[in-house]
């Protein structure tokens, strides 16, 4: 099975930081990652696959890039509403894997 | 409006069994690949098993074979999950979640509010 690997596992940014979670896979995936983005006791909530395949409604401060074995997310200019935990998953072969999540905190 | 409803949680002791449903509505259930993914307390997203919109192929994470079946109806527009054997390790929520394809790249787009399942004596 393919093993996905976030970095950080959290973090604590600033209102307006750009910040980045990279996603790391165990071997090399062909097609893009897709990430979430889960608040406490909610569902996730796909946001991005890569820099063309932003979904609606997601502001466009997000975004994602990557190939191979490493992917990233990021966030241009962090908002007070992307507080939660983000997770990367890929869909290369099953099982299926996700990773084991980023949270996100505002300072 | 696109929404899928969990039900069927509850308390199970270990070795019991229980059956998820996941009801679909708001768009074409037959044409959508379905999968469910449990995340127990705490902890992070684990990918449990996946359907074909025409029932077959299916696919499980290693930790449920054998142990778990998804099934689907898509005459009533339902997603099931059947729970054998149950273990503590089991203990999450469950969450039923639509695959879709755009743009040459797959996501779960849209998902459950979840059930939980609590494996405990």
């Amino acid at each position: 099975a393919i093993q996905l690997t976030q970095s950080p596992s959290s973090l604590s940014a600033s209102v307006g930081d750009r910040i980045t979670i990279t996603c790391r896979a165990s071997q090399g995936i062909s097609s893009p990652l897709a990430w979430y983005q889960q608040k406490p006791g909610k569902a996730p909530k796909f946001l991005i696959n890569d820099a063309s395949s932003l979904e609606s409604g997601v502001p466009s401060r997000f975004s994602g890039s990557g190939s191979g074995t490493d992917f990233t997310l990021t966030i241009s200019s962090l908002q007070p509403e992307d507080f939660g935990t983000y997770y990367c998953q890929h869909f290369n072969s099953y099982p299926l894997t996700f990773g084991g999540g980023t949270k996100v905190e505002i300072k | 409006e696109v929404q899928l409803v969990e039900s069927g949680g509850g308390l199970v002791q270990p070795g019991g069994s229980l059956r998820l449903s996941c009801a679909a509505s708001g768009f074409t259930f037959s044409s959508y690949s379905m999968n469910w993914v449990r995340q127990a307390p705490g902890k992070g997203l684990e990918w449990v098993t996946y359907v074909s919109s025409t029932g077959s192929p299916i696919y499980y994470a290693d930790s449920v074979k054998g142990r778990f079946t998804i099934s689907r109806d898509n005459a009533k527009n339902s997603l099931y999950l059947q729970m054998n054997s149950l273990r503590a390790e089991d203990t999450a929520v469950y969450y039923c979640s639509r695959e879709a394809f755009g743009l040459g790249s797959y996501k779960f787009d849209y998902w459950g509010q979840g059930t939980l399942v609590t494996v405990s004596s």
